[in-house]
């Protein structure tokens, strides 16, 4: 059974820094790229970040470019994303999710249930 | 690139059939795939390629696509299909995915 589990969402001050982790088991994780999705509050969801199966390729959305780094240890099953110069619009739950699918075709398959990120003074 | 467009909201009796639409993809390239996520839960793929389904996914939830509306379709509605559907692509020249704004369905 595919697991996702997130962990270390904090409450973090404007500016400041923080990384996220996702474990990943019941799938052999070296094979599928993995991607961050977030959710702000009441709103819907948007694609965050997303890493290739090898962690050579990353891909990131507008919003976050150059302020948020995604990164994969595939020797320990788990995905990061470290995030800087944190503004309050990056208050959200962020969900790690699978990826599958090639080009045009990729969509997110497993979910995890997401870690709470809360920017503010 | 491509914006995501979806009705708000859509209401349906119990045991009629609720269609949901998105548009604003790259007709004849774009693959939409569908999502739901009801309160307090993560969202779950339930439509993949424009009409296939993972397992586990009742027959009662299909897609289609007609080039430039792609569309999902809940027959025989319950009260557990009441949720928030997603729908999304992937923007390949891009290397980007998009979501739809979503649309809360209200089982009346």
């Amino acid at each position: 059974e595919v697991q996702i589990l997130e962990s270390g969402g904090a409450l973090v001050q404007p500016g400041g820094s923080l990384r996220v982790s996702c474990a990943a088991s019941g799938f052999t994780f070296k094979f599928f790229a993995m991607a961050w999705v977030r959710q702000a509050p009441g709103k819907g969801l948007e694609w965050v970040s997303s890493i290739s199966d090898t962690g050579g390729r990353t891909y990131y959305a507008d919003a976050v470019k150059g302020r948020f780094t995604i990164s994969r240890d595939n020797s320990e099953n788990t995905l990061y994303l470290e995030m800087n110069s944190l503004r309050a619009e990056d208050t959200a739950l962020y969900y790690c999710a699978r990826m599958d699918g090639d080009y045009e075709l990729i969509r997110f398959d497993h979910w995890g249930q997401g870690t709470l990120v809360t920017v503010s003074s | 690139s491509s914006v995501l467009t979806q009705p708000p909201s859509v209401s349906v009796a119990p045991g009629q059939t609720a269609t949901i639409s998105c548009g604003g993809f790259n007709t004849g390239s774009d693959s939409v795939h569908w999502y739901r996520q009801r309160p307090g839960q993560a969202p779950v793929l339930v439509v993949y390629d424009d009409t296939d389904r993972p397992s586990g996914i009742p027959d009662r939830i299909s897609g289609s696509n007609s080039g430039n509306t792609a569309t999902l379709t809940i027959s025989r509605v319950e009260a557990g299909d009441e949720a928030d559907y997603y729908c999304q692509v992937w923007e390949s020249s891009l290397d980007r995915a998009v979501f739809g704004p979503g649309t809360k369905v209200t089982v009346l």
